[in-house]
């Protein structure tokens, strides 16, 4: 079946630092790919997406390639803030699965000292 | 700005009691989800509707139930409310899309963190 992997956190990196959030996938058919971050108290919200491979997805100095060889979709971003310190969620949606399901990866808490 | 909102932000109910969570999304959606988060697990589908009066089965759904009866609102029900059901709720809702809303983002509202004692 369909699964998401992404590293375990936490991650703590000091501001300005460069970050990665590995995320790789097993999918039957052509997924979509997500990025959704949580911020303390809130729910979901997209950061950004990637529906076809070779794909980036961009938002907020946050990237991320569809990358079908590697079955892989890893957050970078240049320069963190430490306004991004949250959880960031991987996800996918497989058309080929025939339902409206998502599948989330188990989150990556990110802490950004200053 | 699409808005999805949830009845409670903090709720806490005993064992044995019938606990229902709500969930209202202002887009006309026809897509909504419940899901629970905990942690090291991530999110897990509990149920999903594609329609009024539908419903379908996720992950997780022993122990839940749902009803359906506008297209706005989407309720979980827990029959009888168990410790193991202690969680934070997460509702959200998607629009459709030709061929599915499969490529869509996910609106979620801010949860409900249920305890259950």
């Amino acid at each position: 079946g369909n699964s998401v992997t992404q590293m375990e956190g936490p991650v703590t990196l000091s501001e300005e630092a460069f970050l990665t959030i590995n995320c790789t996938y097993t999918a039957t058919g052509y997924p979509s790919l997500f990025w959704y971050v949580q911020y303390p108290g809130e729910g979901l919200q997209l950061l950004l997406k990637a529906t076809k491979a070779d794909d980036k997805g961009s938002n907020k100095g946050f990237e991320a390639t569809y990358r079908k060889e590697t079955t892989s979709f890893h957050l970078e971003k240049g320069s963190v803030q430490v306004s991004d310190s949250a959880v960031y969620f991987c996800a996918l949606s497989d058309r080929a699965s025939g339902t409206y399901k998502y599948i989330f990866g188990t989150g990556t808490r990110l802490k950004v000292l200053a | 700005d699409v808005k999805v909102t949830q009845s409670s932000r903090y709720l806490v109910k005993r064992t044995g009691e019938k606990v229902f969570l709500e969930c209202v999304q202002d887009m006309d959606h026809e897509n909504m989800f419940w899901y629970r988060q905990d942690p090291g697990l991530g999110l897990r589908l509990i149920y999903f509707s594609y329609d009024v009066k539908m419903k379908e089965k996720g992950d997780i759904p022993e122990g839940y139930s749902v009803s359906r009866e506008k297209k706005e609102r989407f309720s979980l029900i827990l029959e009888s409310a168990s410790t193991n059901q202690t969680s934070m709720y997460l509702c959200a809702s998607t629009p459709p899309l030709a061929g599915g809303p499969i490529y869509n983002e996910q609106f979620f509202g801010p949860g409900t963190r249920l305890t259950v004692l």
